[in-house]
């Protein structure tokens, strides 16, 4: 089974200065997807970044942006220029690429931006 | 439709009451999810529907828990005698197939007193 970790329950940032989200995950397998979800106060869950496992190269979405160690079965968001815009809950995410169809989340980190 | 749409956005229910949550995925979507959202949790995986049939069930906590989809289109989570414990969002999701983007409904918050 996997997991998937945030250690950080919330976390604040001055607006228009650069944040990161931390989030480990625990799976045995070698290909999956990894992803960053935002959820704000409306409740639905908007997709922020993707990450495929089995490419090297870090995803970049505008001013989002990913550290991705596969190694280290670690996986951040970073937000830079922070807007107000950004404050939400965020939430880490799994998926296999094998069979199994169901995404799996971390317990999310929510994102106060300090005007 | 343009998005997934979640109906009824909020529902209180008594205790012991049934309810019916439903879900109209983006049209053309053939992969359909259905999650529980506790309080200050991350959504945790319900049943998921591949058309028609549902292709992992395994996160239904109890046999109080029901969905069907059997138009392959619309999906509908029952849930009988509800109790307290079952107060939550519960959000559905739906994608072109398996694996590709889940684009999500804005949940039913289902309160149960």
């Amino acid at each position: 089974a996997q997991t998937v970790t945030q250690s950080q329950p919330e976390m604040s940032v001055q607006e228009a200065e650069t944040v990161t989200l931390s989030c480990t995950y625990d799976t045995s397998e070698s290909d999956y997807y990894l992803f960053w979800y935002k959820q704000p106060p409306s409740r639905q869950m908007i997709l922020v970044i993707r990450q495929e496992a089995y490419k090297q190269q870090n995803a970049t979405e505008n001013r989002f942006s990913v550290n991705f160690q596969k190694a280290a079965k670690s996986f951040s968001l970073k937000i830079s220029d922070s807007q107000l815009g950004d404050a939400a809950m965020y939430f880490c995410a799994f998926i296999s690429n094998f069979g199994n169809e169901k995404l799996t989340f971390g317990t999310g980190t929510r994102l106060t931006i300090i005007p | 439709g343009a998005g997934v749409s979640q109906t009824p956005s909020n529902k209180v229910t008594e205790k012991g009451k049934y309810v019916e949550l439903r879900c109209d995925p983006i049209s053309g979507h053939t992969a359909l999810y259905w999650y529980r959202q506790s309080l200050g949790q991350g959504p945790e995986f319900l049943i998921y529907f591949q058309g028609t049939g549902a292709a992992d069930d395994s996160g239904l906590p109890n046999d109080r828990f029901f969905a069907v989809r059997p138009e392959g289109s619309v999906s509908t989570l029952k849930i009988q005698r509800t109790e307290r414990g079952d107060s939550a969002v519960y959000l559905c999701a739906s994608s072109l197939t398996g694996h590709t983007e889940a684009f999500f409904g804005q949940g039913t918050r289902l309160t149960v007193v």
